[in-house]
């Protein structure tokens, strides 16, 4: 079982929309979490840390489930220029190496 | 947000030549550095980690000789390819964070051709 597991996609969705996306993690140890997007050929930026108490930015939430071990995102009215690959990061217990899951694709169309 | 670069942007060169990637981060002390490579359409895989002043801890499957890593000070960190082959292509990422920091800062990365 992978580290950190994300849905590829794409999702494609119309402007205006709502869509969410999920993201698994299997160490129970971790201690942070991360929301990054990575347009085509360029560097990760960090989107939104997730607190267990959930936070939002915006037309963006995120959203952490200890419990279950899931963290997720929800983006609000959608744009265009939402169009990227959300890339779930989960922070190992003890130390400051990331985890990045594979990316889950946003394709927002007009 | 904290600045992080990376030299050169994109890279060619031929098979058996070394090549050097520096990251330096611009407003910060980078306590820690990290590398990373990204295969098209894959995620970031973590290489290797470095601290200032000490060796640099390699994640299981990354040969050390191969990739040389050098933090020589709290604001540059190297990667040095060497006698690179063309399955060494690929896009390279640096990161760095500060001792107060629980981010990491992400530098634009370096696209590496090896013909």
């Amino acid at each position: 079982r992978k580290e950190v597991e994300q849905d590829p996609g794409p999702f494609n969705v119309p402007e205006g929309a709502t869509v969410a996306f999920n993201c698994t993690y299997s160490n129970s140890a971790s201690q942070s979490f991360f929301w990054y997007r990575q347009d085509c050929r360029k560097e990760p930026k960090l989107l939104m840390s997730v607190y267990s108490s959930g936070n939002e930015d915006g037309r963006f939430t995120a959203q952490l489930n200890r419990a279950s071990q899931y963290i997720s995102l929800l983006i609000r009215d959608s744009k265009l220029s939402d169009s990227a690959t959300y890339l779930c990061v989960v922070r190992g217990g003890g130390t400051y190496k990331y985890i990045f899951g594979t990316g889950t694709r946003l394709k927002v169309l007009a | 947000g904290a600045v992080v670069s990376q030299h050169p942007s994109r890279v060619i060169c031929k098979s058996g030549t070394s090549v050097k990637i520096e990251c330096r981060s611009l407003d910060f002390q980078a306590t820690t550095m990290f590398w990373y490579r990204q295969f098209p359409k894959k995620s970031l895989m973590l290489m290797a980690t470095s601290n200032e002043g000490s060796k640099a801890t390699y994640e299981q499957g990354v040969e050390k000789d191969k990739f040389l890593i050098n933090h020589a000070s709290l604001t540059l960190s190297t990667l040095t390819v060497t006698s690179a082959h063309p399955e060494d292509s690929s896009f390279y990422i640096c990161s760095a964070r500060g001792s107060s920091q629980e981010t990491q800062y992400f530098g634009p990365g370096t696209r590496l051709l090896v013909l």
